[in-house]
């Protein structure tokens, strides 16, 4: 257990409405990721963080932004959601300090868009 | 770019046999890491075993073990005495070596492993 915990876990929402969520940790890892699951396309990075106010775009990150003002918690905003984004989302950390470049996850959130 | 090839899409075994699943992945990267995860229905996303491709020995842990081929780019995932909490989604992972900003990991489709009675 790395401490990690999302919220909401579970949401619905209507196309058009902005959408926000939160991963949490409580051990202050220096590395977060969000990442998006969808059948037939495992686990997809969507942006990551390597500090406070450092982010960086991953390989899906269209329609997504993020923040990270303080260690523990980093959020990633769906601005205008979309049906395409209706998906279960991962945030994960890593840390030397657990084991070299290994990612933990989150229990993930997931997120309806009608 | 890297990608992650499970091509066994679903798989059955019997309590107490042995399983193993296959990855195949691309890269011109000479040192990598190489994961299993786990994702049981409660959909956790749980850490099975990591190999580092600078070492020739494969990793072990418990009942799980890895057959690394660095050569032929296979990292085959072997279950031993199958037990039902085994039930699971199996995804192989690749994450190139460390850029001094993050570890960025490339997952393959899965593989949904069934036990069986």
């Amino acid at each position: 257990d790395a401490g990690i915990t999302q919220s909401p876990r579970h949401k619905v929402t209507e196309t058009g409405t902005p959408v926000t969520l939160r991963c949490h940790q409580t051990e202050n890892h220096r590395y977060m990721y969000w990442y998006r699951q969808d059948p037939g396309h495992g686990l997809r990075l969507i942006h990551y963080s390597y500090g406070v106010k450092d982010t960086d775009k991953g390989e899906v990150s269209d329609g997504y932004s993020v923040s990270r003002s303080k260690t523990e918690d980093f959020l990633l905003t769906l601005e205008s959601a979309t049906s395409s984004q209706t998906s279960v989302y991962f945030c994960a950390i890593s840390d030397r300090r657990i084991n070299t470049d290994t990612q933990y996850f989150g229990p993930g959130t997931r997120l309806t868009v009608l | 770019a890297q990608t992650v090839t499970q091509s066994q899409p679903e798989m059955s075994v019997q309590e107490a046999e042995t399983v193993t699943l296959s990855c195949t992945y691309d890269t011109s990267e000479n040192n990598y890491y190489l994961f299993w995860y786990k994702q049981p229905p409660s959909r956790q996303m749980i850490l099975v075993i990591r190999q580092e491709a600078y070492k020739q020995q494969n990793a072990t842990e418990n009942r799980f073990s890895v057959n690394f081929q660095k050569a032929a780019k296979s990292f085959s995932l072997k279950i031993s005495d199958s037990q039902l909490g085994d039930t699971a989604m199996y995804f192989c992972a690749f994450m190139p070596p460390d850029t001094g900003t993050a570890s960025k990991l490339t997952f393959g489709t899965g593989t949904r492993l069934q036990v069986t009675l």
